[in-house]
């Protein structure tokens, strides 16, 4: 089955205390993104990957990085996390990130709080 | 301003009504748009892409104006299953990829 998957699925941690969300996708897509969603703000795009090795900031990249050493994996790592990290985050993939009119699919989304 | 503006409802509809939801994008550069569905605490989900010259799949129809910068959904004989929260998307190229940008959501709550 073609598919998105993200670990862990809901997650509780301190402020300070690094972590690590993974994503992986099965449908050889060559870029990926990372995603938070907050109330009233809507997806909000973290980082980007056109392709293995080849990544980029988006829109609100502070605080996070990510690497993607293989073309499935794209994990999104919080070095130092804070309470205003908490959000729900999403990853998601397509074909390519030049073509126009390619769908994004999105994995079940990790819920994350800092305390 | 936003680059995606869409109206946050929630829009509360009986059984059978017909709604519809617009969207403006502001970068006149975009180039394809969709609407995503999102239900309650679950991932996005694509509902159709938005053609220049319209498109229909059943019970959704989607517009597009470009002149007005403006895409539009309509979704008639509603059912208690499209209650859910409606995404407005658009791409424009930006440093030689596709920016990808989410509207904050059209909340529809459909009533028995």
């Amino acid at each position: 089955e073609a598919q998105v998957t993200q670990n862990p699925r809901y997650l509780i941690t301190v402020t300070g205390k690094k972590l690590t969300v993974t994503c992986s996708q099965n449908m050889n897509h060559e870029y990926m993104s990372w995603y938070r969603q907050d109330p009233g703000l809507g997806l909000r795009q973290i980082y980007y990957s056109m392709n293995v090795e080849v990544t980029d900031k988006g829109d609100v990249p502070e605080g996070y990085k990510v690497s993607r050493k293989e073309k499935r994996n794209f994990p999104l790592i919080l070095e130092s996390p804070s309470p205003n990290q908490t959000s729900l985050y999403f990853c998601a993939s397509r074909v390519s990130g030049l073509a126009s009119y390619n769908e994004q699919f999105f994995g079940p989304g990790t819920r994350l709080t800092v305390l | 301003r936003k680059e995606v503006e869409q109206d946050p409802g929630p829009f509360n509809v009986p059984e059978g009504a017909t709604v519809a939801f617009n969207c403006t994008y502001s970068n006149s550069a975009s180039q394809s748009f969709f609407w995503y569905r999102q239900d309650c605490r679950k991932e996005p989900k694509l509902l159709m892409s938005v053609y220049s010259s319209g498109n229909e799949d059943g019970r959704f129809t989607a517009q597009l104006n470009r002149a007005s910068q403006y895409i539009s959904l309509l979704i008639r004989d509603s059912k208690l299953s499209d209650s859910a929260t409606y995404l407005c998307v658009a791409d424009n190229p930006a440093g030689g990829y596709q920016k990808v940008t989410f509207g904050t959501g059209t909340k529809l709550q459909v009533i028995p």
